[in-house]
């Protein structure tokens, strides 16, 4: 079962606006993982936030984390064709560092 | 360095054959785990190899098995087929276990 879920599921925008999406959890996370998959191939790591940290940047991404609202955002900015992809957020909880992953959320970015 | 290889790339079987999927981690990483994802239940872990030793296991029939080697390669093997394995099969790698995964470009299996 998902232990994070992605909202929205879907997000249409145009190039050089903000993206943001959302991922909530359950349990009491040590950390937690944004990915990109770019059509049905791998898995690209993009930032991954412990328990104790509230944001991360890196480029044109920021991670937020609220864990008394057990949530993440992703927000990308200046957002570009290229970002079209479908983005994940991974959750390690409890003794485990497995990552257990939500649906994902699908942005196309319209050039 | 070269990233995490995956081989085949696509196949194609019938219900009731078996299957096996190769994954090159990247060199020097030494903990391979394996992911099933299809569109109706999404990413799901299978099992977590870490110097030749099955360190976890998913929520997954014993028809799905792995191993790894001592170069740290790692197979994954599916028994009698069903068309619910149809599905993307990826493989990630990591340094160590617990670290941040690199995932290769993915099997796409198809049983018909």
């Amino acid at each position: 079962s998902q232990q994070g879920e992605e909202d929205p599921q879907a997000l249409s925008i145009q190039e050089g606006e903000n993206a943001t999406m959302n991922c909530s959890y359950k349990t009491s996370i040590n950390n937690l993982q944004w990915y990109r998959q770019n059509s049905g191939r791998g898995l690209v790591h993009l930032i991954l936030i412990r328990s104790n940290e509230r944001e991360k940047h890196s480029g044109r991404l920021r991670v937020t984390l609220d864990t008394s609202k057990k949530s993440s955002s992703l927000l990308i900015t200046a957002s570009r064709a290229a970002d079209t992809a479908s983005y994940f957020c991974a959750t390690a909880s409890g003794g485990s560092y497995i990552p257990t992953f939500g649906r994902g959320t699908s942005l196309i970015v319209h050039p | 360095k070269a990233g995490v290889t995956q081989t085949p790339r696509y196949l194609i079987k019938t219900r009731g054959q078996q299957v096996t999927l190769s994954c090159s981690p990247i060199s020097g990483h030494r903990s391979v785990s394996w992911y099933q994802q299809t569109p109706g239940q999404g990413l799901q872990f299978l099992f977590e190899y870490f110097s030749e030793t099955q360190r976890n296991k998913g929520n997954f029939p014993g028809r799905f098995s792995g191993r790894q080697f001592s170069n740290s390669r790692s197979e994954m093997n599916v028994s009698t087929l069903e068309l619910g394995d149809s599905a993307l099969y990826l493989c990630a790698s990591s340094r160590l276990t617990g670290e941040t995964q690199y995932f290769g470009p993915g099997t796409r299996l198809l049983v018909l």
